[in-house]
């Protein structure tokens, strides 16, 4: 059965430290795609990244970079050098398959509540 | 490019009314769109999917009759809760997949509706 988890309920550091969110996923599927979206307290969903199962490599972008390791099945997010306005919940999610005819139904973890505090 | 807008942003209604929620792709057409509830503090919920010129699948759990979904253009999806109720009051939001060149799916959140029943 595809399950992601995030067992991290909720974080709060102090702004300038670094933070890392955990993901871990299961799935069945050689080929799927793995994500995370942070939704700031508007509610509207930001996509962060999408990682395809066949590449491993890490990923930075700005303070933001992705450790995903398919040994762990975990796909980890860590900010570097925490600001307020990262105050969000940050979800990961799956989806399995190149494409699923037209669906591309995404499985979610229970999201990481992060509070950056000044 | 891919944007999805909803609309209403927010709507309050009385017990016993209904409400209908549009989902728009704007830029793209997209012949499947999901549909997600979202209570507070926790995780997205997928209710349907909404297929053009179909009817929408439903997941196990949520009723068809009261969350009546109507994909009727390549653009357009709508969501209506009848009769609502206080328990129906959350967060929906909606996706809809952009197909790219060689058939690779993408999923575009719409920034979500507030529906308060009361």
């Amino acid at each position: 059965a595809q399950k992601v988890t995030q067992a991290q309920t909720e974080i709060s550091v102090v702004e300038k430290e670094d933070v890392t969110l955990d993901c871990v996923y299961e799935t069945r599927d050689t080929t799927y795609y793995l994500f995370w979206y942070k939704q700031p307290p508007s509610g509207e969903l930001v996509f962060l990244i999408r990682r395809n199962s066949f590449d491993e490599q890490n990923e930075i972008s700005g303070r933001y970079s992705w450790n995903f390791q398919k040994s762990t099945s975990s796909f980890n997010f860590t900010i570097t050098a925490s600001q307020v306005v990262d105050s969000a919940v940050y979800f990961c999610a799956l989806s399995e398959g190149y494409n699923a005819g037209n669906n591309r139904k995404l499985i979610w973890g229970l999201g990481t509540s992060l509070a950056v505090n000044p | 490019g891919a944007v999805v807008s909803q609309h209403p942003s927010w709507v309050i209604c009385k017990s016993g009314t209904s409400v209908k929620i549009e989902c728009r792709s704007l830029d793209f057409q997209a012949t499947t769109m999901f549909w997600y509830r979202q209570f507070p503090k926790q995780s997205l919920m997928l209710m349907a999917t909404s297929n053009e010129g179909s009817k929408a699948t439903y997941e196990q759990g949520v009723e068809k009759d009261k969350f009546l979904i109507n994909h009727a253009s390549l653009t357009l999806s709508t969501l209506t809760v009848t009769s609502a109720h206080p328990e129906d009051s959350s967060f929906y939001i909606c996706s809809a997949i952009y197909v790219r060149d060689r058939g690779f799916h993408e999923q575009y959140f719409g920034p979500g509706t507030r529906l308060t029943v009361t």
